[in-house]
């Protein structure tokens, strides 16, 4: 399957402050979903981005897929407590199977 | 709907028993998987069904068996547990097989093996 790598692996923020986690990929990628994991809980379903460049947003999430299809990022403006969780990025390898990063635990200091 | 359903919650098994994980899920999926999480690290996939009656490995299949009689069940099986199967698993279904769709995620089995 196709390896990629999350970082950071973990990230530290006080409450409004911004955050970033990146994908990486050697190999060009059809395909990626991001997912959320709060602490205790199962995966649940963010985003996925398909095409070279595209751009995606949810309210404060901002989710891009880069122009070459190796990598992605996902970045939260002014997160909040409610933000704190791990975020896993998973390509989709020859239909339903995905591949999962090791994630970025997000912790939020109010 | 009730979503994707896994039983039990909680587990601990002696080293060299067997069990089946149930999941089960209503929404008429074709695709079913079953993943295992081990602490601070990302999911891997286990085995994976694109219908009743076909099943397939993943990343980590030793120690595991599945099968899927129905659209609906996609039971996991230890053969033999080792303390190197603990860890928590998830299922998790797909509306169809080959094309790439978000997965629903069951709320998990924490299986510990002494």
């Amino acid at each position: 399957g196709q390896q990629v790598m999350q970082i950071p692996q973990y990230q530290h923020v006080q409450e409004g402050e911004d955050f970033t986690t990146y994908c990486n990929s050697s190999t060009t990628l059809s395909n990626i979903q991001w997912y959320k994991q709060r602490p205790g809980g199962h995966p649940v379903f963010l985003i996925q981005l398909v095409k070279s460049g595209e751009v995606k947003k949810q309210k404060r999430l901002t989710f891009q897929f880069g122009e070459a299809k190796k990598n992605s990022s996902l970045h939260i403006t002014a997160t909040q407590t409610t933000d704190v969780g791990t975020y896993f990025c998973a390509p989709n390898n020859a239909g339903n199977m995905l591949t999962f990063g090791g994630g970025t635990r997000l912790m939020v200091k109010p | 709907n009730a979503g994707v359903t896994q039983t039990p919650k909680f587990q601990v098994l002696k080293t060299g028993q067997s069990m089946t994980l149930q999941c089960a899920q209503d929404m008429n999926h074709e695709y079913m998987s079953w993943y295992r999480q081990d602490p601070g690290m990302g999911l891997r996939l286990i085995h994976y069904s694109v219908g009743a009656g076909i099943t397939d490995q993943g990343e980590v299949p030793n120690g595991y068996n599945v099968s899927r009689s129905t659209t609906e069940d996609f039971p996991l099986r230890l053969l033999s547990a080792a303390p190197s199967q603990t860890s928590v698993y998830f299922c998790a279904s797909s509306p169809l097989a080959g094309r790439s769709y978000e997965q629903y995620f069951g709320p998990g089995t924490r299986l510990t093996v002494t």
